[in-house]
């Protein structure tokens, strides 16, 4: 089957770093996508990812290790609005996204 | 640009009753649009695929003679929950995709659906 792990929850501190980390088994992939959704709204696009490396894009940046099966997206500079769920989501050999259950983010002053 | 809207964003209706929420790509033209269910503190759950011009693909235990779906133009999409029941309550997100060859999804903001 189609499996996607992420961690349900994880505190920091505001100004701080934090790494989510995402292992995935699917049938086949076409590149791994992060969401961050506040609560009671819809999904906003983080970063995609296709090769192997990592992509920075201001204060987030997503890695991605293909043999693995292994990504993170890492925040820096964490801010209070940063408090959100983080979806991790597989695109597979049928093009359509296999979603993580997501991970709740709660920044702490 | 990559705009999408949903309509209503929140539905109250009673048991038995039908609501149809609409899905536009207000300033690109989407091939394909998705629709999805979340329940509280639980991940998207991929109900349906449609494509413009053809019927709808659900996903498996999702009935297709409840979740009614059109896809009628390259810019709207409808979702019709038909003889809505209080378990039906849940929050529906759309999204849509550009064309072949492009992978993002773009969501609209959602539309809380309670059923009393």
């Amino acid at each position: 089957g189609q499996n996607i792990d992420q961690p349900t929850e994880m505190t920091a501190t505001e100004g701080a770093i934090v790494q989510i980390n995402c292992t995935y088994q699917t049938s086949g992939f076409n590149g791994l996508f992060w969401y961050q959704q506040h609560a009671g709204e819809a999904p906003t696009f983080l970063s995609y990812n296709v090769l192997d490396g990592l992509e920075e894009k201001g204060r987030f940046s997503s890695f991605l290790s293909r043999s693995k099966g292994y990504s993170y997206l890492l925040l820096k500079e964490l801010q209070m609005k940063d408090s959100a769920s983080y979806l991790c989501a597989v695109m597979d050999s049928n093009y359509q996204l296999i979603w993580g259950a997501g991970t709740k983010l709660i920044i702490k002053p | 640009g990559a705009v999408v809207s949903q309509h209503p964003s929140r539905v109250i209706c009673k048991s038995g009753t039908s609501v149809k929420i609409e899905c536009r790509s207000l300033d690109f033209q989407a091939t394909t649009m998705f629709w999805y269910r979340q329940f509280p503190k639980q991940s998207l759950m991929l109900m349906a695929t449609s494509n413009e011009g053809s019927k709808a693909t659900y996903e498996q235990g999702v009935e297709k003679d409840k979740f009614l779906i059109n896809h009628a133009s390259l810019t709207l999409s409808t979702l019709t929950v038909t003889s809505a029941h209080p378990e039906d309550s849940s929050f529906y997100i759309c999204s849509a995709r550009h064309g072949e060859g492009t992978y993002e999804q773009y969501f609209g903001p959602g539309t809380r659906l309670t059923v009393t």
